[in-house]
């Protein structure tokens, strides 16, 4: 499809357990962006690409979180040790990148840590 | 402080009539945009509209317009004659500056707007 494309779209594991949620951008959008939506949190931004470097890595809750982009494209998302505070939806977007461009938002991965 | 501040937890309003979605932001910085997003309850964030701090006209997009006030802070979300489609929640977010890397969107706790039939 045309839109931002999410695997999986759910994703319950057991605490402890490390986990990779994928981000596959619009064709054509340089910029990247990962947030996570929480009851207790609402939306938190995480990290934002532009191209395959991360000039913003500022939301990354803890070391226990990473990103990657190769390509200019793909994204994932690895949580280490995952605990319990990690449920959420976590949400990709991207864009054209620039001041006034919109991030389009993918459906996200429900991530249940049991 | 909030950054950005969404006061309405939760709307219901008739279907036909028109609906402001009330947001203020708080920031320091000149240049700064502003977009809307609707979620409905299967998920999916829509953009909406986008109005950008040095615009001097108030942004329309078919029936949802910005109501800009620079001086107030505020960039109220207007939806003329809402359909039962409109049922969702609504966020206001803002990103700030606009420098390489200033592209992070912060996010108000949204507003759920209920269409009564």
């Amino acid at each position: 499809g045309a839109g931002v494309s999410q695997s999986p779209s759910n994703k319950v594991t057991e605490k402890g357990k490390d986990v990779e949620l994928r981000c596959d951008p619009i064709s054509g959008h340089t910029a990247l962006y990962w947030y996570r939506q929480s009851l207790g949190q609402g939306l938190e931004f995480l990290i934002y690409f532009q191209g395959n470097s991360a000039p913003d890595k500022s939301g990354l809750p803890s070391d226990r979180f990473s990103a990657e982009r190769t390509g200019g494209s793909v994204s994932t998302l690895t949580i280490q040790r995952t605990q319990q505070e990690d449920s959420a939806v976590y949400l990709c977007a991207s864009s054209f990148g620039g001041v006034s461009q919109p991030q389009h938002f993918g459906d996200g991965t429900r991530l249940s840590i049991l | 402080a909030q950054k950005i501040t969404q006061t309405q937890p939760g709307m219901f309003v008739q279907e036909k009539e028109a609906v402001t979605l009330d947001c203020t932001y708080d920031t320091s910085d000149q240049s700064y945009g502003l977009f809307w997003y609707k979620q409905p309850s299967s998920g999916e964030m829509i953009f909406l509209i986008y109005q950008g701090s040095y615009d001097e006209q108030n942004a329309t997009e078919g029936r949802y317009s910005l109501n800009f006030q620079k001086a107030r802070k505020s960039a109220n979300l207007v939806i003329s004659a809402s359909q039962l489609g409109d049922s969702a929640m609504y966020f206001c977010a803002m990103r700030e500056g606009q420098n390489f890397g200033n592209e992070k969107l912060t996010f108000g706790t949204g507003t759920r707007l209920t269409i009564i039939p």
